[in-house]
């Protein structure tokens, strides 16, 4: 069985600061690994995600991840933090050959001007 | 394209009626996804579809829920009948999923169950 652990469900930080958001997984095999993004009122849009290769990956709104194979983890991260991105954040596992898409239970990310 | 598209957006009803949610994927791609979205259960996978077949519906929480897709452009996700703890936003999804690619949610339906 495959699962995705947010340990915080809730990260508040100062406008301009790095943001972090954490995430660890549980998957047979490769993991192929997404980060999402949910407003109010909104539906789930997607930031990024690693498939294979670097372990940096870059996605919009100037995010990116960092997959960590031996600790299974793929942590979200901004190097200067918006009002704009306070925001639900998911992070999302499926295994090479399982079609199933399991979600963390989010992290409720606040930025304080 | 226009994305995902469900309908309706919101949809409040009495106990004991039948609800049918509503879900249009992206043109292409060969599967679907039916999420809820609760406070105390988060993001729950009720049923998702390969190319119009269902293929795992064990996240349906019980008998009255039932999910088709007739086509590969319409799916539907029917409560018979509906109960107030089923009130939720239900969202589908849909995607390509060779090569990792991402799925992409609909608008989401919020629906309250009086």
């Amino acid at each position: 069985a495959q699962s995705v652990a947010q340990p915080e469900d809730q990260v508040n930080v100062a406008e301009g600061n790095p943001l972090t958001v954490k995430c660890t997984y549980s998957v047979s095999g490769n993991p192929y690994l997404f980060w999402y993004v949910q407003y109010p009122n909104r539906g789930l849009q997607f930031l990024l995600k690693y498939i294979t290769g670097d372990n940096l990956v870059k996605g919009s709104y100037g995010f990116e991840a960092e997959f960590n194979k031996s600790q299974t983890s793929f942590h979200l991260k901004k190097p200067s933090a918006l009002v704009s991105d306070s925001a639900l954040y998911f992070c999302a596992v499926r295994g090479f050959n399982d079609y199933k898409l399991s979600f963390g239970a989010g992290t409720t990310v606040t930025v304080r001007a | 394209d226009a994305g995902v598209i469900q309908s309706p957006r919101h949809e409040v009803t009495e106990m004991g009626q039948e609800v049918t949610l509503r879900c249009k994927p992206i043109s292409g791609h060969d599967y679907l996804f039916w999420y809820r979205q609760t406070m105390m259960r988060g993001l729950e996978l009720l049923i998702y579809f390969n190319n119009n077949v269902p293929i795992d519906d064990s996240g349906m929480p019980e008998d009255r829920f039932s999910a088709k897709m007739p086509n590969a452009s319409f799916s539907t996700l029917k409560i018979q009948p509906s109960e107030p703890r089923d009130s939720a936003v239900y969202f589908c999804a849909s995607s390509f999923i060779r090569g990792g690619t991402e799925a992409f949610f609909g608008q989401g339906t919020r629906l309250t169950v009086v």
